[in-house]
């Protein structure tokens, strides 16, 4: 069974700090990695995508990623209330177009 | 661009009822997914369609539970009987490969929650 791990939280950060969020995954064949931020009652949309070692950033965000560690994170700068989300790590195993998720960092951000 | 369409936006059953959801994927999206969202946890895949064909099924109870992908577009999804632990959110997901770079892949409707009393 193809893993994707996440570790659960809740993780509490003060309004214009950085938040780590962090996931692991089990099956080295994985090609492509994904954030998505999921609002309470809402559907999972997508913040970013990497599928190359090293990091991409998109504004605020940063995803980094370490196929060797099999290791992928997210970073938002300068959080905001606005922020405070699940964040789910979904990945793309190379055999397959579709995604595994985890199940989500719970994300607050204090003002 | 019109969106993932799902309906309905919730339902409310007895144990051992049967209910069914309904996806229309964005147009000219070859593949379609239904995942199953237990509160408190990620997504699972239950079935994944390319055109109207099975691609995975692996993890949807077929016992219970069935799908089909009407003329390659919209699908639909069943349980019969219900159970206590069917309770959670039903998404459909569609996707069109090869993605373009500024658009990656998957984009998801806004859910069925089911709760089975």
């Amino acid at each position: 069974q193809k893993e994707v791990e996440q570790n659960s939280g809740p993780l509490s950060v003060p309004e214009g700090a950085i938040a780590s969020l962090n996931c692991t995954y089990s099956d080295r064949g994985s090609q492509s990695f994904f954030w998505y931020r999921q609002y309470s009652g809402k559907s999972p949309e997508l913040i970013m995508f990497i599928y190359s070692n090293g990091d991409k950033e998109d504004g605020r965000f940063t995803a980094q990623l370490n196929k060797a560690s099999q290791y992928v994170s997210l970073l938002i700068r300068d959080s905001q209330p606005s922020d405070s989300a699940t964040y789910l790590c979904a990945v793309e195993p190379g055999s397959a177009r579709q995604l595994t998720f985890g199940s989500g960092t719970q994300l607050t951000v204090l003002p | 661009e019109a969106g993932v369409a799902q309906s309905p936006r919730y339902k409310i059953i007895e144990k051992r009822q049967s209910v069914a959801f309904w996806c229309n994927p964005i147009s000219g999206h070859a593949t379609l997914y239904w995942y199953q969202q237990i509160l408190g946890q990620g997504p699972k895949l239950l079935i994944q369609f390319q055109n109207n064909g099975v691609v995975d099924d692996s993890q949807l109870p077929k016992d219970r539970f069935s799908a089909e992908r009407l003329k390659g577009v919209d699908s639909t999804l069943k349980i019969q009987p219900a159970k206590l632990e069917d309770s959670a959110v039903y998404l459909c997901a569609s996707s069109l490969f090869p993605a373009e770079a500024t658009n990656y892949g998957y984009t998801f409707g806004s859910g069925t929650r089911l709760t089975v009393v």
